[in-house]
């Protein structure tokens, strides 16, 4: 069975400062996808990362994938109160099926 | 588009009733998949539809659960009798294809909490 673990599973910081957050496996996956969820709504897509050691950017948030495909990580720099909201890393099995991790619970605080 | 449609929202019933939530996928899309969402076991993928045709069911809990797709446009999640341990927040989500295959993005609805008591 193909697991993600994800860490810290909360964390509650100051508005400006930096945040990374992991994603592990010991199982290879075909990409990776992190998705930002807000309370009361369904998931929503941020990136999808592919290839071994591909980093993308989206404004203040790097994403990153390991060389191996088996793990991922999350950077947040000089994090706003509008980035708090729950965070899931997802690897694409080879049958295409998404594995979720389970979560990291983000609050950034004014 | 409206985007992925579910209802209700929230649901209240009894343990030992008939639960049914119910979700309209974007149009177009031919992947439908439903998840149940909880503290302890995050998100996990129920069942998934190719085409209307349900692929791959591994996910589904017990036989308590039924889910049905009988047109392109309306799929249905069913509990039957429902029990205190199925609380939690049911997810559909629909994409134009598997990730793996043209790397589209599943488009997720914004769920329906479910509290048996």
């Amino acid at each position: 069975t193909q697991l993600l673990e994800q860490s810290p599973q909360f964390l509650s910081i100051q508005e400006g400062e930096n945040l990374t957050v992991y994603c592990n496996s010991s199982s290879v996956f075909s990409s990776l996808q992190w998705y930002r969820q807000e309370p009361g709504e369904g998931p929503v897509l941020l990136v999808t990362v592919v290839t071994g050691g591909e980093v993308k950017k989206l404004k203040r948030l790097t994403f990153q994938f390991g060389d191996a495909r088996k793990d991922s990580s999350l950077h947040i720099t000089a994090a706003q109160p509008g980035d708090t909201g729950l965070y899931l890393c997802a690897g694409e099995a080879y049958t295409g099926k998404l594995i979720f991790g389970q979560g990291t619970t983000l609050q950034v605080k004014p | 588009d409206a985007g992925v449609i579910q209802s209700p929202r929230h649901e209240v019933t009894e343990m030992g009733q008939e639960v049914t939530l119910r979700c309209k996928p974007i149009s177009g899309h031919d992947y439908l998949f439903w998840y149940r969402q909880t503290m302890m076991r995050g998100l996990e993928l129920l069942i998934y539809f190719n085409n209307n045709v349900p692929i791959d069911d591994s996910g589904m809990p017990e036989d308590r659960f039924s889910a049905k797709m009988p047109n392109a446009s309306f799929s249905t999640l069913k509990i039957q009798p429902s029990e205190p341990r199925d609380s939690a927040v049911y997810f559909c989500a629909s994409s134009s294809g598997l990730a793996g295959v043209a790397k589209n993005i599943q488009y997720f609805g914004a769920g329906t909490r479910l509290s048996v008591l």
